[in-house]
């Protein structure tokens, strides 16, 4: 089976930008959750999708937003981006059992 | 709430073994362990739900106190490889959503 497919690995953008990630789950999995990790807060949760709806929700600004396809593709778009908001962006999809397999993540950088 | 890991750093020689826990304020219904290697992706190493069992594969097993609300993380006989940064992350309800602790870095040297 394919892993969690993220694209793309790198960005780098301006503050003020706004930027869409995209995430491709393992097939099978409908749960795809976002998570975005730094050295000062470490791994955070954004929020979860789950059959096209969003079921979890983490403490971010509304600026972060997320959307998830039929087909369970994820994608997750920040507006307006701030310097704080470079991270690893993470997309984990999960199994019925409740296993989390993370992708490679989204390196991005705001300048 | 974040999960608590201890200790927040260990560094050990091959073939020694080490313990890593993860304490919540919070009831838990599961936990997950991933490690994390610099610069890669966490790998899913494995999940416990509420009952209080042990999990292992390998030379890595794992233990659920529903009770305490903790978990530990047993690595035996370590290798090189094992080295990265291990996380716990605990759930609650049958979801995807996971609160991770601050992670535990392990050093293995020969």
């Amino acid at each position: 089976k394919a892993g969690v497919t993220q694209t793309p690995r790198y960005l780098i953008k301006t503050r003020g930008q706004q930027v869409t990630l995209s995430c491709s789950p393992i097939s099978g999995h409908r749960s795809v959750s976002w998570y975005q990790q730094t050295p000062g807060q470490g791994l955070q949760f954004l929020f979860e999708y789950f059959s096209e709806t969003q079921r979890n929700k983490g403490n971010f600004p509304g600026r972060f937003s997320g959307r998830q396809f039929s087909n369970s593709r994820s994608e997750m778009n920040v507006s307006t981006l701030e310097l704080g908001d470079s991270a690893l962006y993470l997309c984990a999809s999960s199994s019925p059992d409740r296993k989390a397999f993370f992708g490679q993540g989204t390196r991005l950088t705001v300048v | 709430q974040q999960p608590v890991q201890s200790p927040q750093a260990v560094i050990l020689r091959e073939g020694e073994d080490a313990v890593i826990n993860c304490s919540s304020s919070k009831a838990l219904y599961s936990v997950h362990w991933y490690r994390q290697k610099h610069g890669e992706a966490p790998v899913f190493l494995m999940i416990l739900l509420k009952g209080g069992e042990q999990k292992g594969h390998d030379k890595i097993s794992a233990s659920f106190n529903e009770k305490k609300q903790q978990s530990s993380l047993y690595l035996t006989a370590s290798q090189l490889s094992y080295s990265g940064t291990y996380f716990c992350g605990t759930g609650r309800g049958n979801t995807g959503k996971l609160i991770f602790g601050q992670g535990t870095t392990l050093q293995v040297k020969p």
